[in-house]
């Protein structure tokens, strides 16, 4: 069963401070793993797309590590900003099939002062 | 200027009311999603049009129907409203379907209260 799996759950952290969240997939043919950030009451944004043969991918403070042997991805924020705070998705793309997208349930991170 | 909008923002209504949602896209987009968000911030897609064709139909109720009078909109029809049905639908667009690295782009959300 394709699955994406994301933990923690909800975090909390001073801001300033770095966190990593974490992303386990059981999804067959994999294509590519997204991260969306989802500020509340708005609709997700994507921070990052990698695919099989990238293992890293930044995008300004975030930066998304992927092992696809293990099948485990990472989105780990430096120096933590206020706006930070939102739930962060972690979405991977099946190669075939008409469900192209697999969501997690996000991590719902606090960033607070 | 807002690349993927829906009308309205809030909807509350009755059980048993028929409903829709209206979304638009000016980017110029092939692929047109609408998705559900529960309560659980659980984001499900339900409907995707890729030209205005139907491409992926989840197995949802056949209450909802999705209509797509031209490329830049994708609106949903909800029949008879249940209690179930409450949720966040987002609209979301992407410039071609099947491309690999394809981005999709999320409107900013229908927040659907049925009572």
């Amino acid at each position: 069963k394709n699955q994406v799996e994301q933990s923690p759950q909800s975090l909390i952290i001073l801001e300033g401070k770095n966190c990593t969240l974490q992303c386990n997939y059981t999804v067959s043919p994999f294509s590519n793993l997204r991260w969306y950030k989802q500020d509340t009451g708005r609709g997700p944004v994507s921070l990052t797309i990698m695919t099989f043969s990238e293992n890293t991918k930044s995008n300004g403070r975030y930066t998304a590590t992927l092992d696809a042997d293990t099948k485990q991805s990472s989105l780990h924020i430096t120096a933590s900003q206020l706006s930070d705070s939102a739930s962060y998705i972690c979405v991977v793309r099946i190669s075939s099939g008409n469900t192209p997208l697999v969501f997690g349930k996000g991590t719902r991170l606090s960033v607070i002062a | 200027d807002t690349a993927v909008s829906q009308t309205p923002k809030y909807l509350v209504t009755q059980m048993g009311n028929d409903k829709s949602i209206k979304c638009e896209q000016n980017l110029g987009h092939d692929t047109m999603y609408w998705y559900k968000q529960d309560s659980k911030k659980f984001l499900k897609i339900m409907f995707s049009y890729n030209n205005k064709e139907l491409i992926i139909n989840e197995t949802v109720p056949n209450r909802f129907s999705p209509k797509s009078p031209d490329k830049a909109h994708l609106n949903l029809h909800i029949n008879s409203l249940e209690l179930g049905d409450s949720a966040v639908y987002f609209c979301a667009s992407s410039q071609v379907y099947g491309l690999l690295q394809e981005t999709q782009y999320f409107g900013p959300g229908t927040r659907l209260l049925v009572l």
